[in-house]
This record gives structure tokens, C-alpha cells and sequence, in this order.
């Protein structure tokens, strides 16, 4: 999975808690992205980040936010879960925007909010 | 709107045999285009990209096609195996921004049966 280690794997969280997801990547790739997955959608970009501390909103991205404070880990947390927040998040990395460039993804976070 | 519609929602094939799955997108200015599969459990992994100028892109068994004046893409794959069995989503890029936007398809479920 191109160096990419997502954690947890699995997480079940009570409705209010904060929650927080990890992306860590041994490629040193400058950019970073969070989708989550869901039945019936495609993956939807929640946050994306373009190098350390640059950082920016996808389309999904209330009641997210992210952190990136160094190269290889971008962290996604969840502010106040909310059970439309039960999703499979995956994270994704790419060297560059250049139009050929790959997209490698994490093996991703299973997510459930009771 | 960019959409990215794909079809059948899910196949069932036998082994040995062919299949093509379609892609259809509204996506505009146009990147590129590429095909991941996704096993049970795990990211998405790519298989093709091709930009717009690109017709058809192979790698091994799949071969993707491109047609960017009626924009379609199909991916056939030969010889199917039990191994194939996954989702595969046809994903368009957008160009512009920060980072080119991906636009991803809910996928084609492929089941390959002895």
C-alpha cells in the first residue's frame, strides 16, 4: 500500500466524542488527502493537504477538521461525532498535481458512531 | 454538474470468461481518467490512467478505453480470474486548483465464480 499506514483500523465511538484519525506515509509525498466512503456514493474528498501546515476544505468537510504538522502524518479529527459520520475513511497520497500523477490510497478506517 | 455515472452496478461472470464495464462522465475541464479496483477491505488500488489524449491504456489483463469527445470509458478485462472479483471505480479528474479534484464513481461490483 505505497507506505501508507492509516490507524486505527477499526474504531466504535459514543455520538459527541472527538475522534481522531491517523494518516502516517513513508513516501514523502507533499500531498495528503482524506475521503470517506460510503454506500451508494463514490469516495468524497473531506480535506486535503498540499504540504506542512497547508492544508485546505474538500466537499464533505463540515464537522472535520485536519492537521498537518509534519510531511508524513496528516491527521483527520472528528470535532463531535455524529452517527452520519459512520464511514470508512480512507487516506490518500500523491507527489504532485501534474496530471499523470498516482493517487496511492490507505487500507482504511472503519468508522461507527452509536 | 461533474458526475461520473458507471454501469452495471454489479456483474457476476464465469472464470475464464471476458467482461466490459462502462464509464460515463460530465466532468469538465477534463484531466484525466483512471480505473482502480478496490478489494474487499481494503484502498483503492489504480490500474490505468490516461489523459485526453490517450485512446487505450493497458495493463495486463484490463484495457481501458477512452473516447473523450462523447465522454465514455470502458474497462475490459480477459481471461477473468477469481482474483478479479472486486469493485472497480472509474475516477475523473478535474483540472484546476490546488490539487486536481477527483471525481469517483460508486464502482462496478465484479464477482468471478469458478
Amino acid at each position: 500500500d505505497a507506505g501508507i499506514t492509516q490507524s486505527p483500523r477499526h474504531k466504535v465511538t459514543e455520538t459527541g466524542t472527538p475522534v481522531t484519525l491517523r494518516c502516517h506515509q513513508t513516501e514523502n509525498h507533499r500531498y495528503m488527502y482524506w475521503y470517506r466512503q460510503d454506500p451508494g456514493h463514490g469516495l468524497r474528498l473531506i480535506h486535503y493537504s498540499y504540504g506542512v501546515k497547508d492544508t485546505d476544505k474538500g466537499e464533505v468537510s463540515d464537522g472535520y477538521s485536519v492537521s498537518r504538522s509534519k510531511t508524513e502524518d496528516f491527521l483527520l479529527t472528528l470535532e463531535s461525532a455524529t452517527s452520519s459520520q459512520t464511514s470508512v475513511y480512507f487516506c490518500a497520497i500523491s507527489s504532485s498535481r501534474d496530471r499523470n500523477t498516482e493517487a496511492f490510497f490507505g487500507q482504511g478506517t472503519r468508522l461507527t458512531v452509536v | 454538474k461533474n458526475q461520473v455515472e458507471q454501469s452495471p452496478q454489479s456483474l457476476i461472470i464465469l472464470e475464464g470468461k471476458n467482461c466490459t464495464l462502462q464509464c460515463n462522465y460530465t466532468v469538465s475541464p477534463f484531466s484525466n481518467l483512471r480505473w482502480y479496483k478496490q478489494d474487499t477491505g481494503r484502498g483503492p488500488v489504480s490500474l490505468t490512467i490516461m489523459t485526453f489524449s490517450e485512446n487505450t491504456k493497458s495493463n495486463g489483463r484490463y484495457t481501458a478505453t477512452l473516447d473523450a469527445d462523447t465522454k465514455q470509458s470502458s474497462l475490459h478485462i480477459t481471461a477473468s480470474q477469481l482474483s478479479d472479483s472486486a469493485s472497480y471505480i472509474c475516477v475523473v479528474s478535474e483540472l484546476g486548483g490546488a490539487t486536481n479534484k477527483l471525481i469517483f464513481g460508486t464502482g462496478t461490483l465484479l464477482a468471478v465464480q469458478p
